[in-house]
């Protein structure tokens, strides 16, 4: 049974750039949510998503965005990159609405140059 | 979400007991205690949690004082392999908020030969 994979593993984009991380959960999990991690520092929450829609959303701009389709997958949009945006981007899946504890992927990393 | 306190970085011969201590002075009465690791380059992993019982699984064991003021994650017998970053969460268990953990940053546990 496959846990969340994340695609691309590695990634670099120019400042100004949009960009889209992909997730898919793992199996029998409906609720996908999307942390940032930044070199040294603990992941922080973007936000969450069950049900196709936004359910909770962490300190984060606009410009970031996301989406959950019908087979729970799930994923993340940064428009207008900044280089401050460079970070290890993490997805977790839980079942049930998120009651159960997450199950994260390895993460996308993002360079913004 | 309760604040937690954890120090920096601890010690740990290979084969004993890795004792890692968390205080939650402010945590209410329906928030539970996570731990999870991030072992370096991949996602955070789930470990274990607790409301106010000592817990036991495969991996850990969680000791959470009477008040619940603080608690203490027991890895057993550590190996090399345990050496990692351990975040110590406490959260509402419910739908909606229950996806968003707030990581601090965690404990950086180092195994030695």
């Amino acid at each position: 049974d496959a846990g969340v994979t994340q695609s691309p593993t590695h990634l670099i984009k120019t400042r100004g750039q949009q960009v889209t991380l992909r997730c898919s959960p793992k199996s029998g999990h409906d609720t996908v949510s999307w942390y940032q991690q930044a070199l040294g520092q603990g992941p922080q929450f973007i936000f969450q998503y069950y049900e196709e829609e936004e359910r909770q959303r962490g300190n984060f701009p606009d410009r970031f965005s996301g989406h959950q389709f019908p087979n729970y997958s799930s994923e993340l949009n940064v428009n207008a990159l900044l280089l401050g945006d460079s970070a290890l981007y993490l997805c977790a899946s839980s079942p049930n609405r998120g009651r159960a504890p997450l199950h994260f992927g390895n993460g996308t990393r993002l360079t913004v140059t | 979400d309760a604040k937690t306190t954890q120090p920096t970085s601890m010690d740990c011969a290979e084969g004993r007991a890795a004792n890692l201590p968390c205080n939650h002075s402010t945590i209410s009465g329906n928030e539970y205690v996570y731990w999870y690791r991030q072992i370096h380059s991949q996602g955070p992993q789930y470990i274990i949690h607790g409301l106010k019982n000592n817990e036991t699984n495969e991996m850990a064991s969680l000791i959470i004082t009477e008040d619940r003021k603080s608690s203490t994650l027991i890895l057993p017998h550590a190996t090399l392999r345990d050496t990692a970053v351990y975040y110590c969460i406490v959260r509402v268990r419910e739908t909606g908020t229950a996806s968003k953990l707030t990581f601090g940053t965690g404990t950086r546990l180092q195994v030695t030969l």
